[in-house]
């Protein structure tokens, strides 16, 4: 297995387009996380999975933001009428339910709004 | 509301040196605390797990501790290499399973 997987891993748009990503978690984990990190901050959490199930979203995921994990493997995040301010790397992670919920991060989608 | 803390935000040293990061967070019911480096443009890779029961981890150069009841973890380095420059990141966990809250790293340097 070669870890978690983002994609694409940058991404320039301009401001009003929709875009989407996506991740690949390690194939035994069902737990599936998205953050988003600005550029000297920690990440913050959007959202996350467990198996198909979108169990939390953050009050940063506005109504703009959609993720999905429709067979409970891969999981997308959309981004409609991009902002400036959605500039930032976002981060998936993923992790196991029964062992010690150590997670593992994808090396991010850098996404630029122009 | 949980925050992390991180104190220094930058640190430069030279080669060969030993160095502590430190980690504080607000909310002491954490059910574990997870170091990562990030290197710049790059993803965040797991240094060190500590469940909430445990003290210490250790791995290599690498130790960190935990004391719970006062909101502390402490990232031990030893004798520091270029290659360890990096940003370091502790984020915690509330409950099994649940979202990370992160501090917002320390940026080391270490000099040649």
């Amino acid at each position: 297995d070669t870890g978690v997987s983002q994609d694409p891993r940058h991404k320039i748009t301009k401001r009003g387009q929709n875009v989407t990503f996506r991740c690949d978690p390690i194939s035994e984990h069902n737990r599936l996380y998205w953050y988003r990190q600005t550029l000297g901050q920690g990440p913050e959490f959007l959202t996350y999975f467990q198996n198909e199930a979108q169990l939390e979203k953050s009050r940063l995921l506005s109504d703009r933001f959609s993720a999905e994990r429709p067979k409970g493997s891969f999981s997308t995040l959309e981004i409609q009428r991009t902002e400036q301010g959605d500039s930032a790397m976002y981060l998936c992670a993923s992790s196991e339910v029964d062992r010690n919920t150590e997670a593992f991060f994808g090396q991010g989608t850098r996404l630029t709004v122009v | 509301k949980q925050e992390v803390t991180q104190i220094p935000a930058a640190l430069s040293v030279p080669e060969g040196e030993n160095l502590v990061l430190n980690c504080s967070f607000t909310d002491s019911a954490i059910y574990n605390l997870q170091w990562f480096r990030q290197d710049p443009g790059k993803g965040l890779t797991s240094l060190l797990l500590i469940q909430s029961s445990q003290r210490e981890q250790t791995s290599g150069r690498l130790n960190a501790s935990l004391d719970k009841s006062s909101g502390r973890s402490t990232l031990y380095i030893a004798a520091s290499q270029p290659g360890d420059s990096a940003t370091y990141l502790c984020a915690v966990r509330e409950t099994s399973g649940s979202r990370l809250t992160f501090g917002e790293g320390t940026q080391l340097t270490v000099n040649p």
